[in-house]
């Protein structure tokens, strides 16, 4: 089986444009999870997206979108870029998201840089 | 509420010794800690879980120890290998929500042949 792909793997934009990443779960994940990772702040929940409807969300301002597809596959978007959103953009699925220790499996991120 | 704690920063272990990372939490609704191995270049991955009503949990080389009464859990990699040499995280989460997992800050393991 697959895994959870991340596309493109890196990006460079300058402040004030908008980026959008993209994630497709392994094959049968219905759940989507999204984190950010930055040497200062550590590994981040973003948000959490189980069909197509976003059931939870962490401490990140407005600028800091997402969205699922009927397909599971899931884009997240940043507008008005700052220089503190440069970091590693993480997907993660599982099959449910019920929690429970169901596991989640994580993609290899998307470095965005922003400039 | 939210945080986990996670020490040392970073570890260096000699090939064959055992590395142990620690892990503090103050939320009583967390059920269920895993531990997460990243390489450089790669997302992090699973490496052993466990839940609050077990104490030890053993897979392999590696061992998670839980005390739920101190809110503490640790990671215990026995014969360390140079290949073990990453990041490892900590993490709650809580069974309501939806797999949002709250990471510790992260131990960088370097084994030295």
């Amino acid at each position: 089986k697959a895994g959870v792909t991340q596309t493109p793997r890196y990006l460079i934009k300058t402040r004030g444009q908008q980026v959008t990443l993209s994630c497709s779960p392994i094959s049968g994940h219905r759940s989507v999870s999204w984190y950010q990772q930055t040497p200062g702040q550590g590994l981040q929940f973003l948000f959490e997206y189980f069909s197509e409807t976003q059931r939870n969300k962490g401490n990140f301002p407005g600028r800091f979108s997402g969205r699922q597809f009927s397909n599971s596959r899931s884009e997240m978007n940043v507008s008005t870029l700052e220089l503190g959103d440069s970091a590693l953009y993480l997907c993660a699925s599982s099959l449910r998201g019920q929690g429970l220790g169901e596991t989640q499996y994580f993609g290899p991120g998307t470095r965005l840089l922003v400039l | 509420q939210q945080q986990v704690k996670q020490s040392p920063q970073s570890l260096i272990v000699q090939k064959g010794g055992i590395s142990i990372i620690n892990c503090a939490y103050e939320n009583t609704a967390f059920d269920y800690f895993p531990w997460y191995q990243q390489f450089p270049g790669k997302g992090p991955a699973l490496l052993i879980a466990i839940r609050p009503d077990v104490s030890e949990k053993k897979e392999g080389r590696f061992t998670i120890s839980f005390n739920k009464s101190a809110k503490q859990f640790s990671l215990h990699i026995m014969d360390s290998q140079p290949g073990d040499s990453a990041t490892y995280f900590c993490a709650a989460s809580n069974s309501g929500g939806y797999n949002k997992l709250i990471f510790g800050a992260g131990t960088r393991l370097a084994v030295h042949p």
